[in-house]
Formats: C-alpha cells, structure tokens, sequence
C-alpha cells in the first residue's frame, strides 16, 4: 500500500503521559500536514511541513506539543503531559507541491484515535 | 463566526433523491476542497476546484468566487454515499480550514 499510514491507530494512555504518533508520507510528497479532529467537529489544522522544515503551526499547538520531521520523510507528533482536552483523532496528510501547482491535493492517514483517560 | 459554514448540518434522503450541500466561506482563498468522512476517520478527497464546475460520476461540485459559496451535488443518492461531506479551503501556505461536514445518510 502505498498511501499514507500512521501509527498506532488507536491509543489509550492516562493524563499526565507523553505520547508520540508517526505518520509516513506517500514516499515522492513533499508537503506534510498535521490534523486534529473532536467529535463531530471537522479537523482543524495543527501544523505542516515542506520536507523538513516546519513551516506554519497553529495556536492550538501549545508549548506540549511538539513535531518533527527530520529527515523529511516520515513525521512524529508528541504530546507531553496528556490532559483529557487532548482526547481527538489526530490526522496526517501528504502532497506534492511545486512552485507551479496552482493548488494541491492532499491524501490523508487512517488517524490516530487518543484517548486520555 | 466559523471562516468555513455548511449546511446543513445532518440530511437524510431515501435512495434516488438529488442531494445538495452548501458552503460559504469568508476569507480569501486559492482553491475549495470537497471530502468525503467515512466511520472510522478515514478522509478522502472529492474535488479540489477554483472557479466554475466539475463532475465526477454522479457528483458535481460548483464554486461562485464572488459569493464565496461552493455546493456538492449528489445525483442517484444510494447508501452507499452515506458519509460525512467535508468543505474545505485552501489558504496560505495550502493549509486547510475545514468546515463542521454534513452528515449524509440515505436510506434504501
């Protein structure tokens, strides 16, 4: 398969405890994105990065969250001291953008569901 | 105020009907997404437009730039199409700003 996986795809974990999510790309894309979703809302945007750099978070990524992609190819996302509030699916997405593209296509994970108890 | 507003919220239809979801957005934008939600989380990409119509079997979507208003169009509704329908916008940077999703259930 070659589309874009995260890992685990469900995760329970108790408040207070730092969890790391990874997501893999489709192997060409260049652009990652990070995505938050509660239920019954649509997502909301967390970050997003062109190959390593990171280049845009949003305020909802507070100070305990954190993201990576080190080497531009597959990324993680860390959340240190879960609280309850944390509890969503978290969604990656990948795309190829060039300089030409007037708009790009994005092809999103399976999610991760967290759940802090 | 939400940047990106649907409506409406839930719909159910009965197996055939035409099938119409609305979007309005407010900010400026390079391009409008249409998704499709199944249970279980995964998203797919419908239609990605900037001007005018597309279609797509029996889905069409249109975008009127100057009322900053786009709708998905379901013709032939079956079960199967029962999902959640996103609208999207494309900003700065190709992030996207999500509207809240229709849920869509049509019955047999």
């Amino acid at each position: 398969d070659t589309g874009v996986s995260q890992d685990p795809r469900h995760k329970i974990t108790k408040r207070g405890q730092n969890v790391t999510f990874r997501c893999d790309p489709i192997s060409e894309h260049n652009r990652l994105y990070w995505y938050r979703q509660t239920l019954g809302q649509g997502p909301e945007f967390l970050t997003y990065f062109q190959n390593e750099a990171q280049l845009e978070k949003s305020r909802l990524l507070s100070d305990r969250f954190s993201a990576e992609r080190p080497k531009g190819s597959f990324s993680t996302l860390e959340i240190q001291r879960t609280e309850q509030g944390d509890s969503a699916m978290y969604l990656c997405a990948s795309s190829l953008t060039s300089g030409l593209a007037v708009y790009n296509e994005q092809f999103f994970g399976p999610g991760t569901r967290l759940t802090v108890l | 105020k939400n940047e990106v507003e649907q409506s409406p919220q839930n719909l159910t239809a009965q197996e055939g009907e035409f099938i119409t979801i609305n979007c309005s957005y407010s900010v400026g934008i390079s391009a409008l997404h249409w998704l499709q939600q199944h249970p279980g989380g995964g998203i797919v990409s419908l239609f990605m437009l900037s001007s005018g119509k597309k279609k797509h079997g029996r889905l069409i979507a249109t975008i009127n730039i100057q009322e900053k208003h786009s709708s998905l169009h379901i013709t032939a509704s079956h079960p199967r199409d029962s999902a959640v329908y996103i609208c999207a916008v494309e900003t700065s940077g190709s992030r996207l700003t999500f509207g809240e999703g229709t849920q869509l259930t049509v019955n047999p």
